[in-house]
């Protein structure tokens, strides 16, 4: 059963950026049948896709974060990355890692998720 | 990209039905039929409940059901239960690798 795990600092300072990475287990990462991506979601707040990551290292942003996110992948060590720059206190939020599958390399449905992570942004 | 719209309350009584609704644009839920449902307990992830409007993974029961008509999508759920009570978003394909998500929709049992 694939599982999903983040990791990575739970305080950020505002204007630094935010680090987190991902470890996937019980599947490989190496499919074109798969992307992996990054969903947020602020306290008491909705979803947010951020992007995802194929393989290959092809990456797909949601245009309103674009400017600040890097994503990465490791399939060696079946982990992969996400940083966002520039941090202030509205990207606070309970960070998910997940898989995306579908037709397309960014995927158009995400399962599984991993448990998520609490970032805040404060100093 | 817009967020897709959705009530943010809704509510019924045990063994009763509740249709959520998502409505989105022709750039995403008119176009595209990935349309994908979750489901999320307090403190939990989501968890994958609809995709490609209609398909339900295995494992989740058949009370719940997906449609679309043009730019919007409905989730139902029939025979309602208690542990049904959770918040529910959608999530459209919007073209050019990106998802776009709903604001979500509070499931209260009565």
């Amino acid at each position: 059963q694939l599982q999903l795990q983040e990791s990575g600092p739970r305080l950020v300072k505002p204007s630094e950026t935010l680090s987190l990475t991902c470890s996937v287990s019980g599947g490989s990462m190496n499919s074109n049948s798969y992307s992996w991506g990054w969903i947020r979601q602020p306290p008491g707040k909705g979803l947010e896709w951020i992007g995802s990551i194929f393989y290959s290292g092809s990456t797909y942003n949601n245009p309103s974060l674009k400017s600040r996110v890097t994503m990465s992948v490791d399939t060696s060590k079946n982990q992969f990355s996400l940083k966002l720059n520039s941090v202030t206190a509205p990207d606070t939020a309970v960070y998910y890692c997940a898989r995306h599958l579908g037709y397309s390399h960014g995927g158009e449905w995400i399962d599984p998720w991993g448990q998520g992570t609490l970032v805040t942004v404060s100093s | 990209q817009s967020a897709l719209t959705q009530p943010p309350s809704a509510s019924g009584s045990p063994g009763q039905s509740v249709t959520i609704s998502c409505t989105g644009t022709s750039s995403d839920v008119g176009v595209y039929d990935y349309v994908s449902w979750y489901q999320q307990h307090p403190g939990k992830a989501p968890k994958l409940i609809i995709y490609e409007v209609i398909k339900r993974p295995s494992g989740v029961p058949d009370r719940f059901s997906g449609s679309k008509s043009g730019n919007t999508a409905s989730l139902t759920v029939s025979g309602l239960q208690a542990e049904d009570e959770a918040d529910y978003y959608c999530s459209s394909y919007a073209g050019s690798n990106n998802l776009v998500f709903g604001g979500g929709t509070k499931l209260t049992v009565l």
